[in-house]
């Protein structure tokens, strides 16, 4: 099956410094990912959707000044906290469709980002 | 808009009992179900998908259903093992969401040995 790597796979950061997080298809070519956040015990949220080559499209109630994203290859998505607070701590997990008639999706390992 | 929903959200069961896993979703015009595998601190693991003109989908011990007409379907889970534990999310792609995933609130399922 197709993978998709996340880098890394945790992080802590001080309150007030951004956090970079890499998603990348490293089999197969992706126009569009997917960005999550899980808080424990429930389920995943969509943040955005990234695409490739052009502006990303954020969810309602998502700070995009916040949760810059930049897909600026086939392969390779990037989630950059900025200003990070305790509240952003979560876990952030990336997806990447197979296009075709099934649409699966994949999904990264996810990274774990403590704000202290 | 689509809201996707799991039944029971908990269940613990005996190692060797079969089990069945429930999802409904309001809006039926969907591409497709998938049902994915979560391990605690980890990503998800694709397990079935489901096209929307399909009725079922089979692998190793597992079998998905979808009745897309009733906004219903079932991960059957057979002969449940400790390695099983785990939670279980099932997700759909509307026709009205774009490429958009839709997942339900998720069953942890724990199976004792």
């Amino acid at each position: 099956g197709a993978v998709v790597s996340q880098h890394p796979s945790r992080v802590i950061c001080k309150s007030g410094t951004s956090v970079k997080i890499e998603c990348r298809s490293l089999d197969f070519q992706a126009t569009t990912m997917f960005w999550y956040r899980q808080f424990p015990k429930q389920s995943l949220m969509l943040m955005a959707t990234s695409n490739e080559g052009s502006k990303a499209t954020y969810e309602q109630g998502v700070e995009k000044d916040k949760f810059l994203i930049n897909h600026a290859s086939l392969t390779l998505s990037t989630l950059t906290v900025t200003s990070a607070h305790p509240e952003d701590s979560s876990f952030y997990i990336c997806s990447a469709p197979l296009t075709g008639a099934l649409y699966e999706q994949y999904f990264g390992p996810g990274t774990r980002l403590t704000v202290t | 808009k689509q809201e996707v929903t799991q039944i029971p959200a908990a269940l613990s069961v005996p190692e060797g009992e079969n089990l069945v896993l429930n999802c409904s979703f309001t809006d039926s015009a969907i591409y497709n179900l998938q049902w994915f595998r979560q391990d605690p601190g980890k990503g998800l693991t694709s397990l079935l998908l489901i096209q929307s003109s399909q009725r079922e989908q089979t692998s190793g011990r597992l079998n998905a259903s979808l009745d897309k007409s009733s906004g219903r379907s079932t991960l059957y889970i057979a002969a449940s093992q400790p390695g099983d534990s785990a939670t279980y999310l099932c997700a759909v792609i509307g026709k009205s969401s774009g490429d958009k995933l839709t997942f339900g609130t998720g069953t942890r399922l724990a199976v004792r040995p």
